[in-house]
């Protein structure tokens, strides 16, 4: 079936540090991929998202492209801030799937 | 705002209890979702209504009871839960479940923080 893998972590980088989080996928179709984030004690946020190969999504600062050759949709930023302290999920949809989710990766940015 | 509301935030409950958790959203959507969040896991998906019919259960027990009064409400009844339910429980809601999240995602509530004791 359909699955999302993302890089354990957490991830600790200090302010102003370049961010990747890995994200790869296993899909039966051509699915749209998202990036989704969840700040403490919040539900979770579209981040971004693409819909077909070679696109990018981006949205405050974070880009990700949509690379069908690797299946994968690695999450970047050039110059992070303590307020992207939060755990971000990769997710994908597979011809009108509801969204299957990976476990999350937490990020965590010290000044 | 979100534009889902979940209540309560937080909720603990016996095992013998009885217990509803509720989401409402008035952005006009159509599908709303169930989906359980426990740590180091993925997060689960549990029911998906559309258009008020459940179109889907994912292997959830019966323990848990999903019910979809219209479009813009979603309620999860718990009985005799486990304390292995302990979890955060977050709805969703997107535009049309036969369209998937296909390009448009969905919009999460900040979910219910549940312990069972």
């Amino acid at each position: 079936g359909d699955s999302v893998t993302q890089m354990e972590g957490p991830v600790t980088l200090s302010e102003e540090a370049f961010l990747t989080i890995n994200c790869t996928y296993t899909a039966t179709g051509y699915p749209s991929l998202f990036w989704y984030v969840q700040y403490p004690g919040e539900g979770l946020q579209l981040l971004l998202k693409a819909t077909k190969a070679d696109d990018k999504g981006s949205n405050k600062g974070f880009e990700a492209t949509y690379r069908k050759e690797t299946t994968s949709f690695h999450l970047e930023k050039g110059s992070v801030q303590v307020s992207d302290s939060a755990v971000y999920f990769c997710a994908l949809s597979d011809q009108g799937t509801a969204l299957i989710f990976g476990k999350g990766t937490t990020l965590s940015v010290s000044s | 705002e979100t534009g889902v509301t979940q209540t309560p935030r937080h909720l603990v409950m016996g095992m013998t209890n009885k217990k509803s958790l509720k989401c409402e959203q008035h952005l006009g959507h159509n599908a709303m979702y169930w989906y359980k969040q426990s740590a180091k896991k993925p997060l689960e998906l549990m029911f998906v209504y559309n258009f008020k019919e459940q179109t889907e259960n994912n292997s959830v027990p019966s323990r848990f009871s999903p019910e979809c009064p219209n479009s813009s409400h979603l309620f999860l009844h718990l009985h005799t839960l486990q304390p292995e339910d302990s979890a955060l429980y977050l709805c969703a809601s997107s535009q049309d479940a036969g369209q998937g999240a296909r390009g448009y995602g969905y919009t999460f509530g900040s979910g219910t923080r549940l312990t069972v004791v």
